[in-house]
C-alpha cells in the first residue's frame, strides 16, 4: 500500500511570500494521480489541484502543482491571508484504499 | 451548483448502527462514482468507502469492511452509508464527495459539509 509523507508537518510564512509544499510517495504514483486539497478550520477540504498539476475550478493562478513518480510539490506563489490553511495530497486511481497524506499546516509567521 | 448535503450524524453507543445519507444535486447524479472520507477532530482524512455511478462497484477501507455498507438511489439523488458494530474508533466527522467521473478511482471535486458521528456510552 502506498504510503504519502507531507513533511514538514507545518510550515511558517508571512502573507506576500512563496511557499512550496512537499508530498512524498512510497512508490511511484502512476499516470500522476495525485490531488491536492485544501482545507480550512471548520470546513469540508477543497480540490485545488488534480493528476499533479492541474488546477481544479476557480482555483487562484497563485496555486500550482508539479512533480512525477514519488515526489510532489504544491506551490503557493504569493500567499495570501485566506491561504493559511492544512493542505493534503491525496494518491488516486487503480485500486482502493486512496490513502492522504498526513497533511501540511500553513501558519502565519 | 453542485451541492451535497450529508445527514444522519448522532451520539450512538458502542456496537451500535447508523445511517449517514448525502442528498445531492446540480449535477447528474448517476454518471459519477460517490465516495466518503472521514475524519477524527483535528487529524487526516481516510477515504472510507466508495461506489461507481453504476452502483455495481462498492468498495471498502479494510478499517470499515464487513460494517458499513455504502449504496446509491438515483431516484432520490442520494448516497447513503450504513454502519454497523459501531466502535470509538468511527468517531469522526463523515464527508460525502462527488468524484469526477464515473468509477470510484477519480479525485474529489465536490464536498458535502460532513456530518458528525460520536461513539460512546
Amino acid at each position: 500500500e502506498v504510503v504519502l509523507t507531507q513533511s514538514p508537518g507545518t510550515l511558517s510564512f508571512s502573507p506576500g511570500e512563496k511557499a512550496t509544499l512537499s508530498c512524498r510517495a512510497s512508490q511511484s504514483v502512476s499516470s500522476n494521480f495525485l490531488a491536492w486539497y485544501q482545507q480550512k478550520p471548520g470546513q469540508a477540504p477543497r480540490l485545488l489541484i488534480y493528476d499533479a498539476s492541474s488546477r481544479a475550478a476557480d482555483v487562484p493562478e497563485r496555486f500550482s502543482g508539479s512533480g512525477s513518480g514519488t515526489d510532489f510539490t504544491l506551490t503557493i506563489s504569493r500567499l495570501e491571508p485566506d491561504d493559511f490553511a492544512v493542505y493534503f495530497c491525496q494518491r488516486y486511481g487503480h485500486s482502493p484504499p486512496y490513502i492522504f497524506g498526513q497533511g501540511t499546516k500553513l501558519e502565519i509567521k | 451548483d453542485v451541492q451535497l448535503l450529508e445527514s444522519g450524524g448522532g451520539l450512538v453507543q458502542p456496537g451500535g448502527s447508523l445511517r449517514l445519507s448525502c442528498r445531492t444535486s446540480g449535477f447528474t447524479f448517476s454518471s459519477y462514482a460517490m465516495t466518503w472520507v472521514r475524519q477524527i477532530p483535528g487529524k487526516g482524512l481516510e477515504w472510507v468507502s466508495g461506489i461507481s455511478s453504476s452502483g455495481s462497484g462498492k468498495y471498502y477501507a479494510d478499517s470499515v469492511k464487513g460494517r458499513l455498507t455504502i449504496s446509491r438511489d438515483s431516484s432520490t439523488n442520494t448516497v447513503y452509508l450504513q454502519m454497523k458494530r459501531l466502535t470509538v474508533e468511527d468517531s469522526a466527522t463523515y464527508y460525502c464527495a462527488k468524484t469526477a467521473g464515473a468509477m470510484v478511482y477519480y479525485y474529489m471535486d465536490v464536498w458535502g459539509k460532513g456530518t458528525t458521528v460520536t461513539v460512546s456510552s
